[in-house]
């Protein structure tokens, strides 16, 4: 069975300082892995994805990722924050079927 | 804006009642997903056609059913609602028929706010 686990329930940040989101995933075969955002009121944004190559991602507004198989991770990571970056962020995995983590709520304090 | 429309973006019923919700995917996508999101049950997948054939099914209960037509537009249908439907619902598009073993990237509307008084 496939499943992620998003370990923080909400992070608080201060506007200029680094990010890093934790995902764990559980999948029987090779994960394709996805980041999305979510702000409130909002749909679901993809932020990056992990097929298959370079284990390190890179996505759109400055986020990047890390797939490390070792560890079951798919870790999601920004060098400096911005206030536009306080949203859900879901971890997902899966092929047909996504599986979502719980979700991790950034609040960026100025 | 992902390209993927969902109408109406909030619809507010009472118990017993039914409703349609409708999505348009992306232009060329052939397939469509449908998910709820919840409080408690947090994102689910319900079920995913592909080109007007239902591909997969999730945690998706009786009450509910799905359809896309030849326009590929698709409408999920919800009846003898009860309050715990209340929910988010979320329609996504992909190019390709996805399946086990392979995957396309899904791009997901602003969703429907569902209300069960």
């Amino acid at each position: 069975a496939q499943s992620v686990t998003q370990p923080d329930i909400h992070i608080t940040v201060s506007e200029g300082a680094s990010l890093e989101l934790r995902c764990n995933y559980s999948y029987g075969a090779t994960p394709y892995l996805f980041w999305y955002v979510q702000s409130p009121g909002q749909g679901l944004q993809l932020l990056l994805k992990y097929f298959s190559g370079d284990t390190l991602v890179q996505g759109i507004k400055g986020f990047e990722a890390e797939f490390k198989r070792s560890q079951s991770s798919f870790n999601l990571r920004k060098p400096s924050v911005h206030w536009s970056d306080a949203a859900e962020y879901f971890c997902a995995v899966g092929d047909y079927k996504l599986s979502f983590g719980a979700g991790t709520t950034v609040t960026v304090r100025a | 804006d992902s390209g993927v429309t969902q109408t109406p973006k909030h619809l507010i019923t009472a118990t017993g009642q039914r409703v349609t919700l409708r999505c348009s995917p992306r232009s060329g996508d052939l397939s469509v997903y449908w998910y709820q999101q919840s409080l408690d049950q947090g994102l689910q997948f319900l079920i995913q056609y592909y080109n007007g054939e239902e591909r997969a099914k999730g945690n998706i209960l009786e009450r509910f059913s799905a359809q896309q037509f030849p326009d590929l537009h698709s409408e999920l249908n919800l009846s003898s609602l009860e309050l715990g439907d209340s929910a988010l619902y979320f329609c996504a598009s992909s190019v390709a028929r996805t399946s086990g073993g392979r995957t396309d990237t899904q791009y997901f509307g602003p969703g429907t706010r569902l209300t069960v008084l």
